[in-house]
């Protein structure tokens, strides 16, 4: 089975500033994808950022970076010049095989 | 933009009784999910359809079953509600195609059960 492990249950940052979210998983296939997904307070969940494991670049999406260390299985989630906005839950998730396999999650607070 | 609704975004109901989630959504979409969300847990897969009438279970498929009449619509079914299935509930849906991955998820149903 996969497993997705997200090790910080909660986070905080101050406004503009820099804040890294964790994630490591596990797989023995070669063809997956990662994904960071937010889910603000009663809102719908959406895609935040992905990666091709086959791609070396690490994806960029505006303020959202992630630092992919194939080897070492690790997928980190960077959000640079933090907003009130981006305040939410974080799910890192893994797709192989026709099937998502998603974190525990980590609460990210913004703190004006 | 791809829309995925939900019927109810809260309910209420007693232990015992049928519940029926309906998740309905507008790209014409193949794939369809339906999970369960818990503190502590992340999002476990409870079933999918790939297409009308097909299914497959997810991780957790005890005490629900689904129902895909239609394309568009994918029902989540609790047999007999108890209060361990009490949760929030999420759909997906998710294009075929080798690199078709991005789910759209709906609002969610907060499902309670005393």
């Amino acid at each position: 089975a996969q497993t997705v492990t997200q090790s910080q249950p909660e986070m905080s940052v101050q406004e503009a500033e820099t804040v890294t979210l964790s994630c490591t998983y596990d797989t023995s296939e070669s063809d997956y994808y990662l994904f960071w997904y937010k889910q603000p307070p009663s809102r719908q969940m959406i895609l935040v950022i992905r990666q091709e494991a086959y791609k070396q670049q690490n994806a960029t999406e505006n303020r959202f970076s992630v630092n992919f260390q194939k080897a070492a299985k690790s997928f980190s989630l960077k959000i640079s010049d933090s907003q009130l906005g981006d305040a939410a839950m974080y799910f890192c998730a893994s797709y192989t095989g026709n099937q998502f396999y998603f974190g525990t999650g980590t609460s990210l607070t913004v703190i004006p | 933009d791809v829309k995925v609704t939900q019927s109810s975004r809260y309910l209420v109901k007693r232990t015992g009784e049928k519940v029926f989630l309906e998740c309905v959504q507008d790209m014409d979409h193949e794939n369809m999910f339906w999970y369960r969300q818990d503190p502590g847990l992340g999002l476990r897969l409870i079933y999918f359809s790939y297409d009308v009438k097909m299914k497959e279970k997810g991780d957790i498929p005890e005490g629900y079953s689904v129902s895909r009449e239609k394309k568009e619509r994918f029902s989540l079914i609790l047999e007999s509600a108890s209060t361990n299935q009490t949760s929030m509930y999420l759909c997906a849906s998710r294009p075929q195609g080798l690199f078709s991955y991005e789910q759209y998820f709906g609002p969610g149903t907060r499902l309670t059960v005393t």
